[in-house]
């Protein structure tokens, strides 16, 4: 199946430090990368659509100027934590959707997800 | 919009007996529904999926899920567990487009 890889799987710095993490669609392009974050033993909650192109659409309550994303390419999303605080700190997981049916159809679309990058900023 | 609910957060099992986790969802749409597992930092895992036609949807790992429309209820069952199959468990619900919804999860245990 489809293979989403996300890197750094780990990561921990200092406050008020940038951190960038990638995510990529390894064998198939996606024009629509999903970003969201997990509190410990939560749900997982949607951030923003990372848009191939144009710019990532952001849920409401996510700052878009903290959280900064760039689709750069139909295989690659980042997630720029900017000026970090210990209320980063989280699991961040992306995710890029599969299509089912016809070309352009979007039935069901299954979602493929990363592994996950656990973030903690000191 | 959508919503799911899971009403079990926990459900401990001991080995090799059968298993139910609850998924109950809300949409003014058709939806599609899905159950995704998580192990341990790790991301989440695609158990199985219902998009259309039989209620009954097998997935990996020997799970099975049935859609019940008029219940709006999608609860996962496994005839009988592994120590392995201890995880998080999340339902989630499209209404066709690319978003998500996600159910807050349960968390199973299995006991020796």
């Amino acid at each position: 199946g489809a293979v989403v890889s996300q890197h750094p799987s780990r990561v921990i710095c200092k406050s008020g430090t940038s951190v960038k993490i990638e995510c990529r669609s390894l064998d198939f392009q996606a024009t629509t990368m999903f970003w969201y974050r997990q509190f410990p033993k939560k749900s997982l909650m949607l951030m923003a659509t990372s848009n191939e192109g144009s710019k990532a659409t952001y849920e409401q309550g996510v700052e878009k100027d903290k959280f900064l994303i760039n689709h750069a390419s139909l295989t690659l999303s980042t997630l720029t934590v900017t000026s970090a605080h210990p209320e980063d700190s989280s699991f961040y997981i992306c995710s890029a959707p599969s299509y089912s049916g016809l070309a352009g159809a979007r039935l069901g679309d299954t979602q493929y997800f990363g592994p996950g990058t656990r973030l903690t900023v000191l | 919009a959508q919503s799911v609910t899971q009403l079990d957060s926990q459900v401990p099992v001991f080995e090799e007996a059968p298993v139910e986790l609850r998924c109950n969802y809300s949409s003014s749409v058709s939806v599609y529904l899905f159950w995704y597992v998580q192990y341990p930092n790790q991301g989440l895992q695609l158990l199985l999926k219902y998009l259309s036609g039989s209620t009954l949807v097998k997935g990996i790992n020997g799970f099975e899920a049935e859609f019940n429309k008029s219940q709006t209820s999608f609860h996962l069952r496994k005839p009988s567990v592994h120590i392995s199959d201890t995880a998080e468990y999340f339902c989630a619900v499209s209404g066709g487009g690319q978003n998500f919804v996600f159910g807050p999860g349960t968390r199973l245990s299995v006991l020796p």
